[in-house]
């Protein structure tokens, strides 16, 4: 158990609705991450927030966006959903900002019909 | 292009044998890690080996780091059908003012019983 937590484990929705995703990171941890990961493209980046604000940003796209919480929780809100957005959405947290050992959370398997 | 490459994409061998993957990157690191990723599951932390070291040990696993060919390997000895999951290594990369970690693509290996 790496001490993140993702909700929720699946998610089936239709194309053109949005969705948020959760992520709690782990005790302590400043940074959050999130990635993408489709069978035809790998482990892609999508945007990291560091103590409450954007660190670095990644391949997103516009109908992507995320936000982290002064609880350092962060949500993933995915609009205007495409077929092409079936995924696994990883969150992972590392305690600074760097590029140290990050901690994965068990993932959220989105499917859009 | 993805800073860090695996090579081969996935490797095939029976349990008791030796598993050796490779990844390549392009650019100077402070580290490089490898993280497995069981399948569907989150990654988990393997080992995190600095640019100033040549090699790591870590129970079954190897890894070294070669700065002047860019390359780094990892062997895992005596294999066991556990380790049947995915590998990556990922390397730091500065960019856009921060540091963040650049995955590569993976390699697929099975152990068979």
């Amino acid at each position: 158990d790496s001490g993140v937590t993702q909700t929720p484990k699946h998610l089936i929705t239709a194309t053109g609705q949005r969705v948020t995703l959760r992520c709690s990171p782990r005790s302590g941890d400043l940074s959050v991450y999130w990635y993408q990961q489709s069978l035809d493209q790998g482990l892609q980046f999508l945007i990291q927030y560091y103590n409450g604000e954007e660190r670095a940003k990644g391949n997103i796209l516009e109908r992507f966006s995320a936000q982290q919480f002064p609880d350092l929780h962060s949500e993933l809100n995915l609009s205007s959903l495409e077929l092409g957005d079936s995924a696994l959405y990883f969150c992972a947290s590392s305690g600074g900002g760097g590029a140290e050992t990050q901690y994965f959370g068990p993932g959220t398997r989105l499917l859009v019909l | 292009s993805q800073q860090g490459e695996e090579d081969p994409q996935a490797l095939s061998i029976q349990e008791g044998e030796n598993a050796t993957m490779n990844c390549s990157y392009k650019t100077s690191i402070n580290n490089l890690q490898w993280y497995r990723q069981n399948s569907g599951r989150g990654l988990v932390h393997l080992i995190l080996i600095r640019s100033n070291e040549r090699e790591k040990h870590s129970g079954r696993l190897r890894v070294t780091l070669d700065t002047s060919k860019k390359s780094s390997s990892l062997l895992i000895t005596a294999s066991r059908a556990a380790d049947t999951a995915s590998y990556f290594c990922s390397t730091d990369m500065f960019s856009g003012g921060y540091n963040k970690l650049i995955f590569g693509a993976g390699t697929r290996l099975a152990v068979h019983p």
